[in-house]
């Protein structure tokens, strides 16, 4: 089964930085692109970044763009998401996806991780 | 990045069907036939249950089908039973955006 595991998630400042991991396992982390999606408590998902199988095509949300930074070590098995200048909105369960195969959706979600800012 | 448009909640009686609706632009739902839904239960993360449109997952239950039309897209439940009671996303591919979620539709089965 295909597993994802969110980590580095927790209370930050407004203003401060967190570093927030993906653990992938059970399945070819290379050969997949992979997203970061958040959901801010009681709210609607926000889909947030994605990057490519190489990492060398990346895109980001109007709300998080020259904020936050999406990377990943293929040889790792593992995706991040660099998150500065932390604010009050960003308080959010954030997950990470992987994208299907056949392309433009997310089969499957890590457990999410919840980051919270708040003074 | 608006959300594309979804009714915060639909209900239906043990058997019966209902529909959700997601209403985008021309810009995503409009532009592509690549709308996905997911349904996610309290406190877990989303499952996904229909891609490109209208097709399934092979785990999931023909019970879920999907369809578009113009800048609508819709996702029927047929057969309700008490587990499908959920908050349900239809996701749009938006091109340059690239995606956009729905507003979200909580679905109580009655």
């Amino acid at each position: 089964e295909v597993q994802l595991v969110e980590s580095g998630g927790g209370l930050v400042q407004p203003g401060g930085s967190l570093r927030l991991s993906c653990a992938a396992s059970t399945f070819t982390f290379s050969s997949y692109e992979m997203h970061w999606v958040r959901q801010a408590p009681g709210k609607g998902l926000e889909w947030l970044s994605y990057i490519s199988r190489s990492g060398d095509t990346i895109y980001y949300a109007d709300s998080v763009k020259g904020r936050f930074t999406i990377s990943r070590d293929n040889a790792e098995n593992s995706l991040y998401l660099q998150m500065n200048s932390l604010r009050a909105e960003d308080t959010a369960v954030y997950y990470c996806a992987r994208e299907a195969s056949y392309g433009y959706s997310f089969d499957y979600w890590g457990q999410g991780t919840l980051v919270t800012v708040s003074s | 990045q608006s959300a594309l448009t979804q009714p915060a909640s639909v209900s239906g009686s043990p058997g019966r069907s209902i529909t959700i609706s997601c209403t985008g632009t021309s810009s995503d739902i409009g532009s592509y036939n690549l709308v996905s839904w997911y349904q996610q239960h309290p406190g877990k993360a989303p499952k996904l249950i229909i891609y490109e449109g209208n097709k399934r997952p092979s785990e999931v239950s023909n019970r879920f089908s999907g369809s578009k039309s113009g800048i609508t897209a819709s996702l029927t439940i047929s057969g309700l039973q008490a587990e499908d009671e959920a908050d349900y996303y239809c996701c749009s591919y938006a091109g340059s955006r690239p995606y956009v979620f729905g507003s979200g539709t909580k679905v109580t089965v009655l």
